[in-house]
């Protein structure tokens, strides 16, 4: 089983629907982050949580929310999906307790907004 | 202008061939990491480079830090096709206290040709 698991993997929804993208994970990481990646423009960070009660706003967070239920579950939302909301999108952890950043990712959730 | 600057954006050569992608950061680098990434799917770790002169090396791919160039390369030897995908560079630029993020580069997308 994957450390870092996305869901869905892939999800088509129509301009202006409310969508959850799921991320849990189970290394016991308290950092999570969400990030979305478009061609040419490599990856963007949308909001990231340094533990269950910290959330911050990364560089493009504008039509995002996030919801932290738990150390193992960092969700994202779209509460009125756009056309260039679509992306393929990455939730990601790192654990501070290695002295490093190292991040390890799920296997991405390809939204497409039509 | 991007922090992190990979070089080059694309790459095509024939199999068997060597090859060398460079990340060039311009602030101070704490941490080098470099991922593989599938087309449409998620973040592969490959290695970490944290001190000056390091060289890591997995299979035929080698990995150096020159932490005086704030640059780090990533050389492939016969290269054959299952090293295609695209290579991503990120960087601990060592933020101050607990804000330690990884920024990243816009990737490099490498095709090698049977």
């Amino acid at each position: 089983d994957a450390d870092v698991t996305q869901t869905p993997r892939n999800r088509i929804t129509k301009t202006g629907k409310r969508i959850m993208l799921e991320c849990s994970q189970t290394k016991g990481h308290d950092r999570m982050y969400w990030y979305r990646q478009d061609p040419g423009l490599g990856l963007r960070l949308i909001y990231y949580s340094f533990d269950v009660k910290d959330i911050n706003k990364g560089e493009i967070s504008d039509g995002y929310s996030v919801s932290r239920q738990a150390q193992a579950k960092f969700s994202l939302s779209l509460e009125s999906a756009i056309p260039n909301q679509t992306a393929l999108y990455f939730c990601a952890t790192s654990d501070p307790g290695t002295g490093t950043t190292e991040a390890f990712f799920g296997q991405g959730t390809r939204l497409t907004v039509v | 202008s991007q922090e992190l600057e990979q070089s080059p954006q694309s790459l095509i050569v024939q199999e068997g061939k060597n090859l060398t992608i460079n990340c060039t950061s311009s602030k101070t680098l704490y941490g080098l990491y470099w991922y593989k990434q599938k087309y449409g799917e998620g973040l592969i770790f490959l290695m970490m480079l944290q001190k000056g002169g390091e060289e890591k090396s997995h299979e035929k791919i080698t990995a150096k830090l020159d932490e005086k160039k704030q640059q780090s390369s990533l050389h492939i030897t016969a290269s054959q096709p299952s090293h295609a995908g695209i290579y991503l560079c990120g960087a601990d630029q060592g933020e101050a206290g607990n804000n330690r993020k990884l920024i990243w580069g816009l990737g490099t997308s490498l095709a090698v040709n049977p």
